[in-house]
């Protein structure tokens, strides 16, 4: 079946270490995007990507760093430079056929 | 994007019908309605999206009303299953080489009671 894979689903990081997420799609879609989202609260635009080799910052990107050198895979790097990188982090794809999202199940980092 | 107002939470019966409010008064003529719904730490899942007519699919209808100025999402007959965070968007639809990104806001929580 098509879908978005995020992986780890938890994810435990130590201050001062950079990490990267994982998001992965079989749904042959041009866009990509990461999305952050705190309790309580709606979700933030990280980054997006429309093409391969081609990306955007969002609202947050500070301290986020992306690559798209596949049109299946669009990894997130959250960097030591990012001060409260605790948070639920979300992938999501699109296509001009199907202008809804598909999101991932979500990655959850914790700095311990 | 235009903005869009929600009231932050509701409460229906299971088996009665849920009508979620939306207020976009600056929807743009480009602009189509999106809703969106998350349970409980997951990914949010799309439910439905449209422009000016009514639309209705397997899990909601959307109406919109005549000046396009505010929505309703229905959901027929709510279960415990409907009980999430509901988010209304207004976004552009572009071809070509943008998509648009969605900007979610704080949403609807929904609770579906016995």
């Amino acid at each position: 079946d098509g879908g978005i894979t995020q992986s780890p689903k938890y994810l435990f990081r130590k201050e001062g270490q950079n990490v990267t997420l994982s998001c992965e799609q079989n749904l042959n879609h041009d866009a990509m995007y990461w999305y952050r989202q705190d309790p309580g609260q709606g979700l933030r635009l990280i980054y997006y990507s429309q093409i391969v080799n081609d990306f955007q910052k969002g609202d947050i990107a500070e301290g986020y760093s992306v690559s798209r050198e596949k049109k299946e895979s669009f990894p997130l790097t959250v960097t030591s430079a990012q001060k409260n990188p605790t948070a639920f982090y979300l992938c999501a794809s699109s296509s001009t056929v199907y202008y809804g999202y598909t999101f991932g199940s979500g990655t959850r980092l914790t700095v311990v | 994007d235009a903005k869009t107002t929600q009231p932050p939470s509701m409460d229906c019966a299971e088996g009665r019908a849920a009508n979620l409010p939306c207020n976009h008064s600056t929807i743009s003529g480009n602009e189509y309605v999106y809703w969106y719904r998350q349970i409980h730490s997951q990914g949010p899942q799309y439910i439905i999206h449209g422009l000016k007519n009514n639309e209705t699919n397997e899990m909601a209808s959307l109406i919109i009303t005549e000046d396009r100025k505010s929505s309703t999402l229905i959901l027929p007959h709510a279960t415990l299953r409907d009980t999430a965070v509901y988010y209304c968007i207004v976004r552009a639809n572009a071809g070509g080489t943008s998509y648009g990104k969605l900007t979610f806001g704080q949403g609807t929580i929904l609770t579906v009671h016995p």
